[in-house]
């Protein structure tokens, strides 16, 4: 059974860089069937999507975040990363990576990782 | 951007209920259209994708239904686990967005 795990520094001050990774399990990454992608749920907010990664590095970015967003990924490893960079407390949210089923994320095999913590503060 | 939108916000029911959640979008999305379920401190949990389609080992109550803008989810015969909240996902175009989210409460 896939299972994703995010992992991060939880605490970031403002203008500094958010590096989060996501560890996968019981599966491979390196699969054509599936895209790689990262969540956030602002406070008491709904949810965002920032973005996904095939396994050949192929990007996708929600155009908000565009400018301040890189996604990565590390086959040897089994992970993908997300670097958010010159955040503010804007950035403070929980972040889910997940792995998009078939057409995408919200397609059939989609799975969600337990999300992360990140807060932005001095 | 496709806008994404849900009513209610919050739904007030009781075990045994019949609970329909609406989701629309601002445009077309054809049948690419998911459901999940969220309950506190956990990961969003997909029940349906291309709007009426069920996922693996997701309980026979839950269903979809919709095309294009419009888009159901009912709940048939309630259950105490299913007090949770619920979103819409579109993944037609990029960036791929949510609805606001509907939380379903006991009665």
């Amino acid at each position: 059974q896939v299972r994703l795990q995010e992992s991060g520094p939880g605490l970031v001050k403002p203008s500094q860089t958010l590096s989060l990774t996501c560890i996968v399990s019981g599966g491979s990454i390196s699969t054509a069937s599936y895209d790689w992608s990262w969540i956030r749920q602002l406070p008491g907010k709904g949810l965002e999507w920032i973005g996904y990664i095939y396994y050949r590095g192929t990007t996708e970015y929600n155009p908000s975040l565009k400018s301040r967003v890189a996604i990565s990924i590390d086959t040897s490893k089994n992970q993908f990363s997300l670097n958010l960079t010159s955040v503010t407390a804007a950035d403070t949210a929980l972040y889910f990576c997940a792995r998009g089923g078939l057409g995408g994320l919200g397609g059939r095999g989609t799975i969600w990782g337990q999300g992360t913590q990140a807060i932005v503060s001095s | 951007d496709i806008e994404m939108s849900q009513s209610p916000s919050t739904l007030s029911a009781s075990v045994g209920d019949r609970v329909t959640i609406t989701c629309g979008a601002s445009q077309s999305v054809s049948n690419w259209l998911a459901w999940y379920q969220q309950k506190p401190g956990k990961a969003p949990k997909l029940l349906i994708y291309k709007a009426s389609s069920s996922e693996s080992g997701v309980p026979s109550r839950f269903s979809g239904s919709g095309f294009e803008t419009d888009f159901t989810l009912t709940i048939n015969s309630l259950q105490p686990d299913d007090f949770a909240t619920y979103y819409c996902q579109q993944y037609h175009d990029y960036p791929w967005t949510f609805g606001q989210g509907t939380k379903v409460e006991i009665k």
